[in-house]
């Protein structure tokens, strides 16, 4: 079993539509990461949140972790085809990272 | 540019053989890596973690005589599948941590398919 659960587990959308995908877990966490995966790469880090309550913006992504820094979401404005790819929740315990169950993210042209 | 290199980029091999995968630290020495599994349509697990100079440490449930792991230098990394079999088949990553320890980078990733 995973610590960290994402959903959905697959999502496909139009282009030009909002979307949000969740990370949660019953566990307490000092802070989260967010990553993107494209097909055949290795993961990309988008953004830490340490702060319970904390939002951050990247371009078009929000990412907020929860006020009990048990869970976090992340919200894209207007998806993009650019978007398509397996988004990751993860946290860092002894200097390893440990990856939720992902979200797989098509974006229809 | 990339800081963390793997080779190769994917591998076919037939099963029984071993087979070995390199990561390389392209811009700062790291005394650490971790090496990852991720079968189709799912998250990476961590494997191992590979610690320069001494034995890597191993995640439960992962084989250490199957996943052989050899952090002989500061910038190289090696994990070798022995008597791969099909269900080895995976994409397989490396990683390493910032010198300041915030951040950590992926490499590009092995495939590799075992027939």
């Amino acid at each position: 079993t995973q610590l960290l659960e994402q959903s959905p587990q697959f999502l496909s959308i139009q282009e030009g539509e909002n979307l949000t995908v969740y990370c949660n877990s019953s566990s307490v966490f000092s802070s989260l990461q967010w990553y993107r995966q494209e097909p055949g790469e290795g993961p990309v880090l988008l953004v830490t949140v340490v702060t319970g309550g904390e939002v951050k913006k990247l371009k078009r992504l929000t990412f907020q972790f929860g006020d009990a820094r048990k869970d976090s979401s992340l919200h894209i404005t207007a998806a993009q085809t650019g978007d398509t790819g397996l988004y990751l929740c993860a946290y860092s315990s002894a200097s390893k990272i440990i990856f939720g169950s992902g979200t797989r993210l098509s974006i229809r042209p | 540019g990339a800081v963390v290199s793997q080779h190769p980029s994917w591998v076919i091999c037939k099963s029984g053989t071993s087979v070995k995968i390199e990561c390389r630290s392209l811009d700062f020495q790291a005394t650490t890596m971790f090496w990852y599994r991720q079968f189709p349509k799912q998250s990476l697990m961590l494997m191992a973690t590979s610690n320069e100079g001494s034995k890597a440490t191993y995640e439960q449930g992962v084989e250490k005589d199957k996943f052989l792991i050899n952090h002989a230098s500061l910038t190289l990394s090696t994990l070798t599948v022995t008597s791969a079999h099909p269900e080895d088949s995976s994409f397989y990553i490396c990683s390493q941590n910032s010198q300041g320890q915030e951040t950590q980078y992926f490499g590009p990733g092995t495939r590799l398919l075992v027939l």
